[in-house]
């Protein structure tokens, strides 16, 4: 149980063009999900929170507009990158969680999106 | 603002030697915390966390309030341990602070 997909795995995209990466729990309900951004041989840094029906938390430094995010549903959130540019290519990473599912409050993470802007 | 410190990139061993990751943090409130491991070409996983006082896969690791650690150890390494370990302070609604991460190689 607590599988986190993401897609798609991998994309190369123009500049200048929008990428949307979806994030879903295949089997459980996410009452919040988190996206996260990983450069090469860095850890993970905390993009942004965001709770099914409301509007996502940024953190500081993230461009809202630059990376929308919807949680429309209680299994899927999107990231979209809009107006992708080269210095946006990197490793996207999803998780999910929810109260209820296995450990508390713990985050289950997506395998990762590897976005390549040329 | 909370921070995790893992001084070591690299961290390589022989097969049955000891393993100790290292890791630091700074947060002013009441800290929980967490190891995630990430094997080749997998996604992360949690590994352990500090109030479930648990030993996965040989590992454990003990909070120290006054020293501010949360060091990851396990007495014998295996080589199915070479993976990267990421340590992680979660902070409120429940976000996690992530610590640069370490590779550890275990050598046969």
């Amino acid at each position: 149980g607590a599988v986190v997909s993401q897609h798609p795995s991998w994309v190369i995209c123009k500049s200048g063009t929008s990428v949307k990466i979806e994030c879903r729990s295949l089997d459980f309900q996410a009452t919040t999900m988190f996206w996260y951004r990983q450069f090469p041989k860095q850890s993970l840094m905390l993009m942004a929170t965001s709770n099914e029906g409301s509007k996502a938390t940024y953190e500081q430094g993230v461009e809202k507009d630059k990376f929308l995010i919807n949680h429309a549903s209680l299994t899927l959130s999107t990231l979209t990158v809009t107006s992708a540019h080269p210095e946006d290519s990197s490793f996207y990473i999803c998780s999910a969680s929810n109260p209820g599912q296995g450990i508390p409050d713990t985050q289950y993470f997506g395998p990762g999106t590897r976005l390549t802007v040329l | 603002a909370q921070r995790v410190t893992q001084p070591e990139k690299l961290l390589s061993v022989f097969k049955g030697a000891p393993v100790e990751l290292k890791c630091n943090y700074s947060y002013s409130g009441s800290p929980e915390l967490f190891w995630y491991v990430q094997y080749s070409r997998q996604r992360l996983q949690l590994l352990l966390r500090h109030i479930s006082r648990e030993s996965i896969k040989g590992f454990t690791a003990d909070l120290n309030k006054g020293e501010t650690s949360f060091h990851l150890k396990k007495p014998f390494a295996q080589e199915e341990d070479s993976a990267m370990y990421y340590c992680a302070l979660r902070v409120a609604g429940n976000m996690l602070t992530f610590g640069g991460g370490t590779r550890l190689m275990v050598k046969p």
